[in-house]
């Protein structure tokens, strides 16, 4: 079964800095691969999705992910953060098939300091 | 906005009761799933609907159970409440049933079962 991993459950940059956070999966066949964030007590939000069209993906709120095949990795980035960034981030995997199901990791909470 | 509305948004229950949550899916999809959410976790698949029918399930037991009616709004219900079913119930849809299709969520229904 697949599974996905994020590394750090905490993490705190200062406002303009760069945001990394790290998500690796395990898969023997390339996967559909999202991010998804979501503010306090609200529903997930798709930040973007890799489907091999591009190694490199671009999402919203200025957010982007580079698929490393070699390295089983879709890492989220963003140059400079911002106090509204604040929010928890879920990185998640399609299975391959007939159902659109998806398996989420833990999440990273992400907290921007002025 | 994802298009994707659910009810209530907050509820209250009492261990052994049961409960039904509703979901107007994104117009346009046919494909209705729910997810659990416990307290600090990532979301979890309880099960996929595609045109009425449920064709995929995750490791819930038989009283969590659904519907899909035909204009694929949904309802999930569970039965014999148990204290581990509090939580952040969320439903998704999409354009069609496989994987890679993306996902839209709608903001939850909190329940909580004392």
């Amino acid at each position: 079964a697949q599974s996905v991993t994020q590394l750090g459950s905490h993490v705190s940059v200062s406002e303009g800095a760069l945001v990394l956070l790290r998500c690796n999966y395990s898969s023997s066949v390339p996967p559909y691969l999202f991010w998804y964030v979501q503010y306090p007590n609200q529903g997930l939000q798709l930040l973007l999705k890799y489907t091999s069209a591009a190694t490199l993906v671009k999402g919203i709120n200025g957010f982007e992910a580079e698929f490393k095949k070699s390295e089983t990795s879709f890492h989220l980035t963003k140059p400079s953060a911002h106090m509204s960034d604040a929010a928890e981030y879920f990185c998640a995997v399609s299975e391959s098939g007939a159902t659109n199901k998806l398996i989420f990791g833990t999440g990273t909470l992400l907290a921007v300091q002025p | 906005e994802t298009g994707v509305t659910q009810s209530p948004t907050h509820l209250i229950k009492t261990r052994g009761q049961q409960v039904t949550l509703r979901c107007s899916s994104q117009s346009g999809h046919n494909t209705v799933s729910w997810y659990q959410q416990a307290l600090g976790q990532g979301p979890q698949f309880i099960f996929q609907y595609y045109r009425e029918e449920e064709n995929g399930r995750g490791n819930f037991p038989p009283r969590f159970s659904g519907l899909q009616f035909p204009n694929y709004s949904s309802e999930l219900n569970v039965n014999a409440l148990e204290l581990d079913d509090s939580a952040l119930y969320l439903c998704a849809s999409s354009w069609d049933q496989g994987s890679g299709n993306t996902i839209y969520f709608g903001e939850g229904s909190w329940l909580t079962v004392v």
